[in-house]
């Protein structure tokens, strides 16, 4: 009964490879997040989506692509997967759109080699 | 204007001692505060929350002190223990978007 997951956990993927990470949430919140934390704990916001439809967009390179299937799902997916992408992405959910009350995921380590 | 500026980037405090974590945020369109904390290999996950209508919020040995003129708030964590080492953000929202501070490692020496 986890409220935020995602899969998998741990990413291992050479340079140039094309890769997805997967995220659920059960809370029924209407919007849903992707972060980036660096090694150095910053937590940066990359996506946000409200029922489905893209409502922030950062500073991301396009590789980068958020896919909402409904309102439960939100999955990242990552193309020519660089060194730089070695990080840990979480994703979240709230309950409003902007919502300071999020709930985040377990993390996904992905590491580029 | 939508910086959320954090500090110390890393504390070390006695068991028992008192941890005292600062933020500061200059757009006064902020109306919500939340504390998060996260412990390794795990998520961010809301620990305390403060609205700018009141000056401090108390919750067990956690306790948020906030400041509206000086545009500041602080996290105090009384009787500080080795379990509450872990990383603590603070942020800031509008109700539109939410700005996290860089974080705070703390480390309770036990």
């Amino acid at each position: 009964d986890t409220a935020v997951s995602q899969t998998p956990k741990y990413l291992v993927t050479q340079m140039g490879n094309d890769k997805s990470i997967k995220c659920e949430q059960n809370l029924g919140h209407d919007t849903m997040y992707w972060y980036k934390q660096d090694s150095k704990k910053f937590l940066k916001i990359m996506f946000s989506y409200n029922n489905k439809e893209l409502i922030i967009n950062e500073t991301v390179p396009n590789r980068f692509s958020p896919k909402s299937p409904d309102k439960a799902h939100l999955n990242l997916h990552i193309n020519s997967l660089e060194l730089g992408d070695s990080a840990v992405y979480f994703c979240a959910s709230s309950a409003l759109e902007g919502g300071a009350e999020q709930y985040f995921g377990p993390g996904t380590r992905l590491t580029v080699t | 204007q939508q910086q959320v500026k954090q500090s110390p980037q890393s504390l070390i405090v006695q068991k028992g001692g008192i941890s005292i974590i600062n933020c500061a945020y200059e757009n006064t369109a902020f109306d919500y505060f939340p504390w998060y904390q996260q412990f390794p290999g795990k998520g961010p996950a809301l620990l305390i929350a403060i609205r700018p209508d009141v000056s401090e919020k108390k919750e067990g040995r956690f306790t948020i002190s906030f400041n509206k003129s000086a545009k500041q708030f602080s996290l105090h964590i009384m009787d500080s223990q080795p379990g509450d080492s872990a990383t603590y953000f603070c942020a800031a929202s509008s109700g539109d978007k939410i700005i996290f501070g860089k974080g705070t490692r703390l480390h309770i020496l036990p």
